[in-house]
């Protein structure tokens, strides 16, 4: 069990480019939630996955954002026509269906220039 | 609606002095209760959680918190501050209602200053 993983890091990006973040979370984890973190504040939900499945949806997460989970096991989370206010820190984390805490990665930490 | 409010955004403490971080939450249903901590520039770090067994629970690190329903609280405690306590902690409620989602609800977070 290596936890959940998040790649890139860091990304900085100029206005109006798309980007694409990607998740890795534990093997044997049904449920991968995508969180948004800006300074001082904390994390607010944006989706979550059972499985492919994607079950929910925050009304924070517009029309230029999306996500998958193709197979069940790592995710992307796609921002097109980027905007300074996207930039935050991308937060993934992953649980057992029958669990309750979830399990964070490292987070990918957006700037939009 | 599920909610958590943390009061006080900033604690600073003394090395060897209790830690309090204070936590209320609202929620319709039995709640999932749990306390999160993250460094500079991490990802969070699960502390302790309370799911509907014993009311006070024991974390991580020394940490406790106890969940008290006639209050609302859910209040984190650590008998002594260490240096390496300095982070940000977060309180969250998890959405065990009719959509059960599972999702988390957090508070604005409390950041936790340690004096030498």
């Amino acid at each position: 069990d290596t936890g959940v993983s998040q790649n890139p890091r860091h990304k900085i990006t100029k206005r109006g480019q798309n980007v694409t973040f990607r998740c890795d979370p534990i093997s044997e984890h049904n449920r991968l939630y995508w969180y948004r973190q800006t300074l001082g504040q904390g994390p607010e939900f944006l989706t979550y996955f059972q499985n492919e499945a994607q079950l929910e949806k925050s009304r924070l997460l517009s029309d230029r954002f999306s996500a998958e989970r193709p197979k069940g096991s790592f995710s992307t989370l796609e921002i097109q026509r980027t905007e300074q206010g996207d930039s935050a820190m991308y937060l993934c984390a992953s649980s057992l269906v029958s669990g309750y805490e979830q399990y964070f990665g490292p987070g990918t930490r957006l700037t939009v220039t | 609606a599920q909610s958590v409010t943390q009061l006080g955004s900033h604690v600073s403490v003394s090395e060897g002095a209790l830690v309090l971080l204070r936590c209320n939450y609202s929620s319709s249903v039995p709640p999932y209760l749990f306390w999160y901590v993250q460094y500079p520039n991490q990802g969070l770090q699960l502390l302790l959680k309370y799911t509907s067994a014993a009311t006070l629970v024991k974390g991580i690190n020394g940490f406790e918190a106890e969940f008290k329903k006639s209050e609302t609280s859910f209040h984190l405690t650590k008998p002594s501050a260490h240096m390496s306590d300095a982070a940000e902690y977060f309180c969250a409620v998890s959405d065990q209602g009719s959509s059960n989602t599972g999702k988390l609800i957090f508070g604005q977070g409390t950041t936790l200053q340690v004096k030498p």
